[in-house]
Order: C-alpha cells, then structure tokens, then sequence
C-alpha cells in the first residue's frame, strides 16, 4: 500500500535558524511528488512539483530535494510568515489520488 | 489565469438533512476535478475525481455523491448527513494525472 510519512509533525524554529522538513514515500513506480502550503482553515496552496531521484526546486527561502525513497523541503532563515503546515504528497502510477502525508506544522518565531 | 472557487465556506448541518457544496473552475476546460477530505490528525483523502462532465469516480465508500454537470462544475452531494461526515472539504483540479493540482479554500462542514 502507498504512504507518506512526513516528520517532524511540528517544528519551532527561531527567525533565521534554517532546518529541513522530511517526507518519506512508498509509492512503486512514482508519477510525483508535491509539496504544498497550508495556513489555518485554508486550501492548500501549492509548492513545488518533483518527478525524479536527484530533482532539486527552489522558490525564496524553500527548496526540495528528491531521493528514491524521500524528499526534504529545506527552509534557509526562516521568517515568521513561512510559519505554516507544510504537506507533502506522492502520485503512484494507478490512479488519480494524491497520497498525503500528516504534515508538519512549522512555527516560526521572530 | 485560472481560479478555483468554492462555497459555502463554513456550514453547520444537522444530523439527516441534505447536502449539497459546489465548485467552479474558472480559465481552463476539460480539468480533472476532485474533491477532498481533511479530517483532524489525517491526512488529505481523496472522496471522488472527474475527468469529464458526467463521469465520476468514487475513492471511497461512504455517505456522498458526487456529479459534474458541466465542464467546470463540481457538486458533492448527500441526502443525509451523518456526525462522521464532518470535515474540511476540499475541492481541487489540475490539467492531467500527474501535475500539480490546485485547490479551493475549502468548507468546514460541522454536521450536529
């Protein structure tokens, strides 16, 4: 069966402290993986989109990185408006649904 | 560019009535449609998908429906609401199978 584990559920970051959040997939044959924002009581906004081992995106402060087996959004000196639940899922080759991860609910404190 | 719109944002329901939560895309035809939900400490669970006006999917077993009477139009239905269909519903499109998709603000549907 497909999953996404993402860790660490939830993040407290000082302004500037870069980290990086993990996404670990088991999706044979994997058609994408996606990374996306969500703020409270919203829809989640989309990030970034990677399709193969050794991709690499970047967008501001966020870039994500993709392995064979996981991928990593790393956040370079954070400010407290990237705080926010960062979600990653993965698309396996039979069917239409994105497999989401928990997520991690990132905070950032000035 | 394109644009996603969902509504009602929030609706409280009581337990048997019906439901009906709609979405339009708006700036691209044929999308691929879909609806979510996001229950507390899940993640994001696909309901039902549509590649075209009429056809629909079903992911999951459950209390709703789904219909897509025009191209750019989603409907989730139910005729009666349980306590466990509550949740953030989500509404979503992307162009084919393997982009990105793009969603909606969602409804926080609170059945009583």
């Amino acid at each position: 069966e497909d999953q996404v584990t993402q860790s660490p559920e939830a993040l407290r970051l000082q302004e500037g402290e870069s980290s990086s959040l993990n996404c670990s997939y088991t999706v044979s044959g994997l058609r994408g993986l996606f990374w996306y924002r969500q703020d409270p009581g919203k829809g989640p906004e989309f990030l970034f989109t990677l399709y193969s081992a050794g991709e690499e995106k970047e967008k501001e402060r966020l870039k994500a990185t993709l392995t064979k087996k996981e991928s990593f959004l790393h956040i370079t000196a954070p400010k407290p408006e990237d705080s926010a639940t960062y979600l990653c899922a993965a698309q396996g080759p039979s069917g239409y649904a994105l497999n989401f991860g928990k997520g991690t609910s990132l905070l950032v404190t000035p | 560019s394109q644009t996603i719109h969902q509504w009602p944002a929030t609706l409280v329901q009581p337990v048997g009535s019906p439901l009906s939560l709609e979405c339009t895309v708006e700036g691209t035809s044929n999308p691929n449609l879909y609806w979510y939900r996001q229950a507390a400490g899940r993640g994001l669970q696909l309901l039902f998908y549509s590649v075209g006006i009429g056809q629909i999917s079903s992911e999951v077993p459950q209390n709703l429906s789904a219909s897509r009477p025009q191209d750019r139009q989603f409907i989730l239905s139910s005729k009666k609401l349980l306590l466990s269909d509550s949740g953030f519903y989500l509404c979503a499109w992307n162009h084919r199978v393997g982009t990105e998709a793009f969603f909606g603000q969602g409804t926080r549907l609170t059945v009583v």
